[in-house]
């Protein structure tokens, strides 16, 4: 199975501020890597497919990169409503497996 | 717009089986791929299972292989997952996704979620 290994597991930042949350992959995934937005009580929300393509509807301060094994989720400034959990995922093969998730909190 | 909605979620006692549904509409149901994703209280995602858009493919984790079957009716916009054997470790919101090809688990749309309780 392929893990996910998400960091940090937590990260305290202001509104405004440029966050960078880094996801790697135990083993070559190319670039078949999701990330999502989860807020308390809620469904998951798709942000990123591809590594690096934005989902349709999702701001633009938002964005991925990387391949093979290590990833990163950029979200360039800051808003209210970015204070979430995100989780990536690998879905270059079965089991799918997601990253324990990164809890990002208001400063 | 896309909208899935799950349903069937409850309490029940270990041991004991139970059926969750998936409606789905605003989309061509069957040219893509579904899968449920399970989160138990205070952790984190969990993909559980995945069906083709043709139904002909699955893939099931091992902590559900042999248990639960996923399945899916076409001609009624549904997925489905049956769960047998239940036991307190399946207790958790369980999610279905869609995927964004015919095949395969990258999500792009998810439901709302219902939750299941196994507890004596």
């Amino acid at each position: 199975d392929i893990q996910m290994t998400q960091s940090p597991s937590s990260l305290s930042a202001s509104v405004g501020d440029r966050v960078t949350i880094t996801c790697r992959a135990s083993q070559g995934i190319s670039n078949y890597l999701a990330w999502f937005q989860q807020k308390p009580g809620k469904a998951p929300k798709s942000l990123i497919y591809a590594a690096s393509s934005l989902q349709s509807g999702v701001p633009s301060n938002f964005s991925g990169s990387g391949s093979g094994t290590d990833f990163t989720l950029t979200i360039s400034s800051l808003q209210p409503e970015d204070f979430a959990t995100y989780y990536c995922q690998q879905y270059n093969s079965y089991p799918i497996t997601f990253g324990q998730g990164t809890r990002l909190e208001i400063k | 717009e896309v909208q899935l909605l799950e349903s069937g979620g409850g309490l029940v006692q270990p041991g004991e089986s139970l059926r969750l549904s998936c409606a789905a509409s605003g989309f061509t149901f069957s040219n893509y791929a579904m899968s449920w994703v399970r989160q138990a209280p205070g952790k984190g995602l969990e993909w559980v299972s995945t069906i083709s858009g043709g139904g002909g493919t699955t893939h099931y984790a091992d902590s559900v292989k042999g248990r639960f079957t996923i399945s899916r009716d076409n001609s009624k916009n549904t997925l489905y997952l049956q769960m047998n054997s239940l036991r307190a470790d399946d207790t958790a919101v369980y999610y279905c996704a869609k995927s964004a090809m015919v095949r395969g688990a990258n999500f792009d749309n998810w439901g709302q979620g219902t939750l299941v309780t196994v507890s004596s």
